[in-house]
């Protein structure tokens, strides 16, 4: 079946560091692709998203470009800031599902 | 806009028993779907409903089931509960026609503990 792996967490980081987390999928087919955050005591929010190979998605300074050769979906920030501590999760969908990584912890200290 | 609400947010209950949780998706949207997110763990899919209708199941056990209302609402229930079903329940709604490729949105879940 799909699985998703993503960079153990936690990552801390100081203010205006950049930041990367690796994202890898398996997938039949071609998936779509998305980065969702969860803060501490919410829901997941959808942070970004590609729907097909090559396609970057983008939303609040965060990139990720989806690689169909290396079947990675790594997300990007230039510059991150306190209110990016949060957890982030890779997914991919198929079948009307999504499938998640683990998770990986942000920590962005001032 | 009120997005994707549950209830309870909270829920202690002791091994055995069963449990129902509640959702009510955004407004506009008609397909709903849960989620299992275990402690330190990302999100597992539960199953997911359309039309009144189970369209797609996790890999669970029969122990979980659920059900769609007319008006898009949906419940899971939890029979014989086990230690192991401590978790956060999400659930997730998505707007007609969107597909896969909308992403989800999603509430903020309830605390289910198993005692």
């Amino acid at each position: 079946g799909d699985s998703v792996t993503q960079m153990e967490g936690p990552v801390t980081l100081s203010e205006e560091a950049f930041l990367t987390i690796n994202c890898t999928y398996t997938a039949t087919g071609y998936p779509s692709l998305f980065w969702y955050v969860q803060y501490p005591g919410e829901g997941l929010q959808l942070l970004l998203k590609a729907t097909k190979a090559d396609d970057k998605g983008s939303n609040k300074g965060f990139e990720a470009t989806y690689r169909k050769e290396t079947t990675s979906f790594h997300l990007e920030k230039g510059s991150v800031q306190v209110s990016d501590s949060a957890v982030y999760f890779c997914a991919s969908s198929s079948n009307y599902k999504l499938t998640f990584g683990k998770g990986t912890l942000l920590t962005v200290n001032p | 806009d009120a997005g994707v609400t549950q209830s309870p947010t909270h829920l202690i209950k002791t091994r055995g028993q069963q449990v129902t949780l509640r959702c009510s998706p955004k407004s506009g949207h008609d397909t709903v779907s849960w989620y299992q997110q275990a402690l330190g763990q990302g999100p597992q899919f539960i199953f997911q409903y359309y039309e009144e209708e189970e369209r797609q199941r996790g890999n669970f056990p029969d122990r979980f089931s659920g059900h769609q209302f007319p008006n898009y609402s949906s419940e899971l229930n939890v029979n014989a509960l086990l230690l192991g079903d401590s978790a956060l329940y999400l659930c997730a709604s998505s707007p007609p026609w969107t597909g896969i490729n909308y992403g989800y949105t999603f509430g903020s879940g309830t605390r289910l503990t198993v005692v």
